[in-house]
């Protein structure tokens, strides 16, 4: 089973300001079969990015995905207010697909 | 629009059984996977199984097979999870989703709103 871990567990940042967020695999992800899901609470998750850096349809461009083997790292630029959530990286290599834990990046 | 709306969860005592539907529209049902995911109360998304466009390949987490059973009916637009001897630490919110492809598992791109399902005595 691919372990992907997170980090850091939280982020507090103010509007403005560049989030970095990193994801950690216990082995290879080839052919970069990695994606990053935001989640609100209470709401279902939201695709963001697939394949480690493609942005899904709709998804605003101060969001990108890099990296590749079996570190990868999501990055908002420019946080607005609605990026305040918790986000989750997924690999879908291998099975079992697995989800890391989850980075929330909480206002400052 | 792309829509996928889940229903069936509830209240089940350990050991019991319940059906999970997941009603899809606005999109070609039989050329993607569809997927469910769980996330327990307060914690991460767990992926629990995936079902190829076609029906014909199915995929479990070990957690959940042997008890889980996905299936999907074409002609309803409909994907379906059996739960059978449902546990307590089976309680969580269950989401449905599209996969990106027609193939067995990839990225998630349209989910539903969940469906709960708590297993008490």
């Amino acid at each position: 089973e691919i372990v992907l871990t997170q980090s850091p567990g939280s982020l507090s940042l103010s509007p403005g300001e560049r989030a970095t967020l990193s994801c950690r695999a216990s082995q290879s992800v080839n052919s970069n079969y990695l994606a990053w899901y935001q989640q609100k609470p209470g709401q279902a998750p939201r695709l963001l990015i697939y394949s480690a850096s493609d942005r899904a349809a709709g998804i605003p461009d101060r969001f990108s995905g890099s990296g590749s083997g079996t570190d990868f790292t999501l990055t908002i630029s420019r946080l607005e207010p609605e990026d305040f959530a918790v986000y989750y990286c997924q690999q879908y290599v291998t099975l079992p697909v697995t989800f890391g834990g989850g980075t929330k990046v909480e206002i400052k | 629009e792309v829509q996928v709306l889940e229903s069936g969860g509830g209240l089940v005592q350990p050991g019991g059984s319940l059906r999970l539907s997941c009603a899809a529209s606005g999109f070609t049902f039989t050329s993607y996977s569809m997927a469910w995911v769980r996330q327990a109360p307060g914690k991460g998304l767990e992926w629990v199984s995936s079902i190829s466009g076609g029906g014909g390949v199915t995929f479990y987490a070990d957690s959940v097979k042997g008890r889980f059973t996905i299936s999907r009916d074409s002609s309803k637009n409909t994907l379906y999870l059996q739960l059978n001897s449902l546990r307590v630490d089976d309680t969580a919110v269950y989401y449905c989703a599209r996969g990106q492809g027609i193939g067995g598992y990839s990225g998630l791109d349209y989910w539903g709103q969940g469906t709960l399902v708590t297993v008490s005595s």
